[in-house]
């Protein structure tokens, strides 16, 4: 059974970088082709696909924020880190990690959120 | 970028009815999409894969249609519990997108 857990700090001020980790279990990010990925939703707003990380050690970033966020795994943790730095108000949402199987690209299981705050 | 345009944006079904709801993208995705049902609080729920297929364990009262730009997701018979947000994600492309997203009220 695949689990994803979302961690980090619910309170940013504006400017400041955000990281979040993603614990999961029941599967490697060792094997090719799965992957781990980040989505947030901002209250009452659609969601939005942010980054993604596979096996391969590939990485895809939303262009939107390519120059804000960082995506890195620790295959011995079990963790995805996505940071995301210079935050701002807007960026308050609730940041789901994700996880994709090894064949077809898509997203099969969710973490239940986080929600971050940016407030000074 | 490929743009999901779903609707409506919420809808209220009595039990028993049937309800379809709609993702049209903007450009050709062959059967990239999938939906996912979400609870307050809850992890989302992966209900239909690549347009048409049933995730084991989900109820087949969920059903799933399309291919290329438009894409429905169709629940026979309401329960009370469906009462939830829906919403369809395209992996055909990056980024990824997502509809504006569903949500079902039952009466």
């Amino acid at each position: 059974q695949i689990t994803l857990k979302e961690s980090g700090l619910p309170l940013v001020k504006p400017t400041q970088t955000l990281t979040l980790t993603c614990t999961f279990s029941g599967f490697s990010l060792s094997i090719r082709g799965v992957g781990v990925g980040w989505v947030r939703q901002p209250p009452g707003k659609a969601l939005e696909w942010l980054a993604l990380i596979n096996g391969d050690d590939e990485k895809h970033y939303r262009p939107s924020l390519r120059t804000r966020l960082t995506i890195t795994k620790d295959t011995s943790k079990n963790q995805v880190v996505l940071t995301m730095t210079n935050m701002d108000p807007a960026d308050t949402a609730t940041y789901y990690c994700t996880h994709s199987p090894p064949v077809g690209n898509y997203v099969d299981s969710w973490g239940q959120g986080t929600l971050v705050t940016v407030s000074s | 970028e490929t743009t999901l345009t779903q609707s409506p944006a919420f809808m209220s079904a009595t039990p028993g009815a049937k309800v379809n709801i709609s993702c049209k993208a903007s450009q050709d995705i062959d059967d990239d999409m999938n939906w996912y049902q979400q609870k307050p609080g809850e992890a989302a729920i992966f209900i239909i894969q690549e347009a048409t297929i049933l995730v084991p364990g989900i109820p087949p009262r969920f059903s799933g249609s399309g291919y290329g730009t438009d894409f429905t997701l169709t629940i026979n018979n309401i329960e009370s519990e469906d009462a939830a947000y829906y919403f369809c994600l395209q992996h055909d492309n990056f980024p990824y997108t997502f509809g504006q997203g569903t949500k079902l009220e039952i009466k």
